[in-house]
């Protein structure tokens, strides 16, 4: 399985940046697609997901109103657009998913095994 | 949101020591605990999942441990391509949280 992420982007305050991460080498509607925030120097957070099966979305509260993820079946691609960019969304983003991970019944959680295959990640520089 | 406190921040060592790595969890989360190295430029790598199963091709020096609230990575032999991040992650309700990370550094 291979994630491959767009390129490098250099936004002003205030933009929208969207990237995409496109799936190849497994059956893109099994997986949930996570997106990875890290800003230089710092660690890993965790932004939210898209269930490729049927768009499901889920958000971290930090990030709620300003991230939107998407997952396009006719392209194998997931999206992550963050808007009203500030100089603080200066990161690496990264595209990322657990090849294992078996869906929750009903209200149940889902199952995770750990994210075993990542994208290159893409740098967002926010500048003016 | 359940938030993960890894100890230490960061710790010196040298090649052939013994490291252990904390992850303590602010609730409960049985064994829905994994954990990544990550070197500078590179995207996190998989090494447990399951608080305690090792990932395919990941070296048996590198061991986990734990359920509850409390987790630990071991390396047994540090070894020079060791030298790197190394953070926890937590399975068992969204948001999805990592632990802060351990920096492990040569002496």
């Amino acid at each position: 399985v291979q994630l491959v992420q767009s390129g490098a982007e250099v936004k002003k305050p205030g933009a929208t940046v969207k990237i995409s991460c496109k799936v190849s080498g497994y059956t893109f509607s099994d997986l949930y697609v996570h997106w990875v925030q890290q800003a230089p120097g710092k660690g890993l957070e965790w932004m939210g997901l898209v269930d490729c099966e049927d768009g499901e979305i889920k958000y971290a509260e930090k990030f709620q109103g300003r991230v939107t993820i998407t997952a396009d079946r006719s392209t194998d691609t997931a999206n992550m657009e963050l808007s009203s960019l500030r100089s603080e969304d200066t990161a690496v983003y990264y595209c990322a998913t657990d090849l294992n991970m078996v869906r929750g019944a009903l209200a149940a959680m889902d199952f995770y095994y750990g994210m075993d295959a990542w994208g290159q990640g893409t740098t967002v520089t926010v500048s003016s | 949101a359940i938030q993960l406190t890894q100890s230490p921040s960061s710790l010196s060592a040298s090649v052939g020591d013994r490291v252990t790595i904390t992850c303590r969890a602010s609730q409960g989360i049985t064994t829905a605990l994994a954990w990544y190295q990550q070197k500078p430029g590179k995207a996190p790598n998989l090494l447990i999942f399951d608080a305690s199963s090792l990932e395919s091709g990941v070296p048996s020096r590198f061991s986990g441990s734990g359920s509850g609230t409390d987790f630990t990575l071991t390396v047994s032999s540090l070894q020079p391509e060791d030298f790197a991040t190394y953070y926890c992650q937590q399975f068992h309700s969204y948001p999805l949280t990592f632990g802060g990370g351990t920096k492990v550094e040569m002496k």
